[in-house]
């Protein structure tokens, strides 16, 4: 079935730096790939999310590239503050897993301030 | 701001107890899932639906766990009996059936501790 990879299990940042999290995927038809913060006791939010037909997106201060020769995925955050810390989870769906997301483990991210 | 929600969002309960949880879809959200979430599992597909009729149960144990879409605005899982080993945040998301219907909103999840 749908397999995701992620990396870093754990992330430290110090305040303003980037952060990078990449997650790989292993059914070449996935076409969609959301990625998830997840505060403390919260729900999983959608942050941003890219499709097979794009190789990158911005909002603000995070991006998503997509690389579908290599079937990996990264997200980007730049500049980041104490209110960036969280776990996130990237995920992919395919058309021949009934368009199920199917979900990595997490990153864990601290930023020190 | 339309939003799943999700209850109870506590229960305790003691083995052999049944259970069940309740969420509510995002009004004209045509999909909903069931996820369990873990420290050593992560997030796991339960169980989704389109239209009120299960697509997918196969992430399910099915002789404890049930789940149901009984209308539009209702789905609920039951666990019966539970265990300890259920123990974990139950969460429901829905979607859209349609365009952007990938994408995922989740409720605030239900805390299920068995003792």
């Amino acid at each position: 079935g749908e397999n995701v990879e992620q990396h870093p299990s754990t992330l430290s940042v110090q305040e303003g730096d980037s952060a990078v999290i990449k997650c790989t995927y292993s059914d070449s038809a996935s076409n969609y790939f959301p990625w998830y913060k997840q505060e403390l006791g919260k729900r999983p939010q959608l942050i941003i999310d890219i499709r097979s037909n794009v190789g990158e997106k911005k909002d603000q201060r995070i991006a998503v590239t997509l690389n579908k020769t290599a079937k990996h995925f990264s997200l980007h955050i730049t500049e980041t503050q104490p209110e960036d810390s969280a776990v996130y989870f990237c995920a992919a769906v395919g058309r021949s897993y009934g368009n199920k997301l199917v979900f990595g483990a997490g990153t864990i991210l601290r930023v020190k301030s | 701001d339309a939003r799943v929600t999700q209850t109870p969002r506590d229960k305790v309960t003691e083995m052999g107890q049944e259970v069940t949880m309740r969420c509510q879809p995002i009004l004209g959200h045509n999909t909903v899932f069931w996820y369990r979430q873990t420290m050593m599992q992560g997030l796991e597909l339960l169980a989704y639906f389109r239209n009120r009729a299960p697509l997918d149960d196969s992430g399910m144990p099915k002789d404890r766990f049930s789940a149901e879409m009984p209308d539009a605005t209702l789905a609920t899982l039951k666990i019966q009996p539970s265990e300890p080993r259920d123990s974990a945040v139950y969460f429901c998301a829905s979607g859209m059936g349609s365009g952007r219907w990938n994408e995922q909103f989740f409720g605030p999840g239900t805390r299920l501790t068995v003792l």
